[in-house]
């Protein structure tokens, strides 16, 4: 199936932890994202590669670090984990970003919940 | 700050009626509007993207854009209590496409 598969889809853990969270697509787009989505719904961008190369880089605290091997495949690490992580976090992708019609249109991942205790 | 806005709803509507969101966005400079549907405990799935003044449409959804008052808006005919779902307005900011900015979303029920 050609699709964005993010692992885990449950993390629960513990104040201070490290955790990570994997993302693939088998789409053959460019560009990938992390997004997060609190418990008032508010879908807001973290972080977003083109071709391994960070372009979007939003207000996000230094805990959070993206790494992404290659273009299928874009990882979030998070360190010391806190109270106000708790909430959905999706990946998604594009194809090659630009004003052609097409541009911008994301396939989402089928999120990875997240809740720190 | 660019900001996109939808009423929060919830939008109730009978079956088989016509449901209407709408949202409206500050950048004036926008060049592609996306709809998305999410269901509860799901991910976000695009219904339906629009690029030119005017109205596009695809079977039961139609997209209507005016750039000049800065809205774009989503109708849904023949509502379907399947259609029950919040619905999220997204829009680009000039200069940058690849960066979208979202709405909150208007959560839509559709009551048999």
């Amino acid at each position: 199936d050609t699709a964005v598969s993010q692992t885990p889809k449950y993390l629960v853990t513990q104040m201070g932890n490290d955790k990570s969270i994997k993302c693939e697509q088998n789409l053959g787009h460019d560009t990938m994202y992390w997004y997060k989505q609190d418990s008032k719904k508010f879908l807001k961008i973290m972080f977003s590669y083109n071709n391994k190369e960070l372009i979007i880089n939003e207000t996000v605290p230094n805990r959070f670090s993206p790494k992404s091997p290659d273009k299928a495949h874009l990882n979030l690490h998070i360190n010391s984990l806190e109270l106000g992580d708790s909430a959905v976090y999706f990946c998604a992708s594009s194809r090659k970003a630009g004003t052609y019609s097409g541009a911008n249109v994301l396939t989402f991942g089928a999120g990875s919940r997240l809740t720190v205790l | 700050q660019k900001e996109v806005e939808q009423n929060s709803g919830p939008l109730s509507v009978p079956e088989g009626a016509i449901a209407s969101l709408n949202c409206t966005y500050s950048d004036r400079g926008s060049q592609s509007f996306f709809w998305y549907r999410q269901y509860s405990g799901k991910s976000p799935e695009l219904i339906m993207s629009i690029y030119s003044n005017g109205d596009k449409e695809d079977g039961r959804f139609t997209a209507q854009l005016n750039k000049a008052s800065q809205y774009v808006s989503l109708l849904i005919r023949d509502s379907q209590p399947s259609d029950s779902a919040t619905y999220l307005c997204a829009v680009n900011t000039a200069g940058n496409n690849r960066k979208l900015i979202w709405g909150l979303g208007t959560s839509l029920a559709v009551n048999p």
